[in-house]
């Protein structure tokens, strides 16, 4: 079965760091792009950023809104992808999803995870 | 940045009727659009990619089309179970955007 699990959320104080997992299992991870979606309270979609595959040189490409300050990263020996997030601020408050791409758009996602920053 | 434009932001209808979403981009993405379904507290669920091809595993009462600039998302008989939020997305230029979703209610 396809799935992805994200972990790592939480509280956090606006201006520090907080890094997402998403841990892949029932594909090959590492021919797949990957994706960050994230959904502030009440609010719709929002894309975050993504992962190209080992074939593409993992590059990666960023809304602007988290550009220099989130940084999507992957260990393919693991199939995991990572979210690592700093000098969070409340706007970026919000459930973060993981989703495989296939290969442009998103087929599967993760169930997501909570992030709050908030002093 | 492409801007997708959904209409309505919600709709009230019945366990039978037919609805239609529409999803309009402020530039031409060829068929390069897809539509998620996502209920209260989960993650969106995957429905149609290339604008008309349908997820696997997902019901052909759904169906897309659409190419450009207009796309549309039709439910031919609406069920309890279909009663969610609807995105669009577009894929054919980053940043990768959403549309702001439509609510479909029951009447």
């Amino acid at each position: 079965e396809v799935q992805l699990v994200e972990s790592g959320g939480g509280l956090v104080q606006p201006g520090g760091s907080l890094r997402l997992s998403c841990a892949a299992s029932g594909f090959t991870f590492s021919d797949h792009y990957m994706d960050w979606v994230r959904q502030a309270p009440g609010k719709g979609l929002e894309w975050v950023g993504r992962s190209r595959n080992k074939a593409n040189s993992y590059t990666t490409k960023y809304a602007a809104s988290v550009k220099g300050r989130f940084t999507i990263s992957r260990d393919d020996s693991q199939n995991l992808l990572y979210l690592q997030m700093n000098s969070l601020k409340s706007e970026d408050t919000a459930v973060y999803y993981c989703a495989r791409d296939h290969p442009y758009y998103s087929d599967v996602w993760g169930k997501g995870t909570t992030v709050i920053v908030s002093s | 940045d492409i801007q997708m434009t959904q209409s309505p932001s919600s709709l009230s209808a019945s366990v039978g009727d037919r609805v239609s979403i529409t999803c309009r981009a402020s530039q031409d993405i060829s068929n390069s659009l897809a539509w998620f379904q996502q209920k209260p507290g989960k993650a969106p669920k995957s429905l149609i990619y290339a604008a008309s091809s349908l997820q696997s595993g997902v019901p052909s009462k759904f169906s897309g089309s659409g190419s450009a600039t207009e796309f549309t998302l039709t439910i031919s008989s609406l069920q309890p179970e279909d009663f969610a939020t609807y995105y669009c997305q577009q894929y054919s230029t980053y940043p990768l955007t959403f549309g702001g979703g439509t609510k479909v209610e029951i009447k």
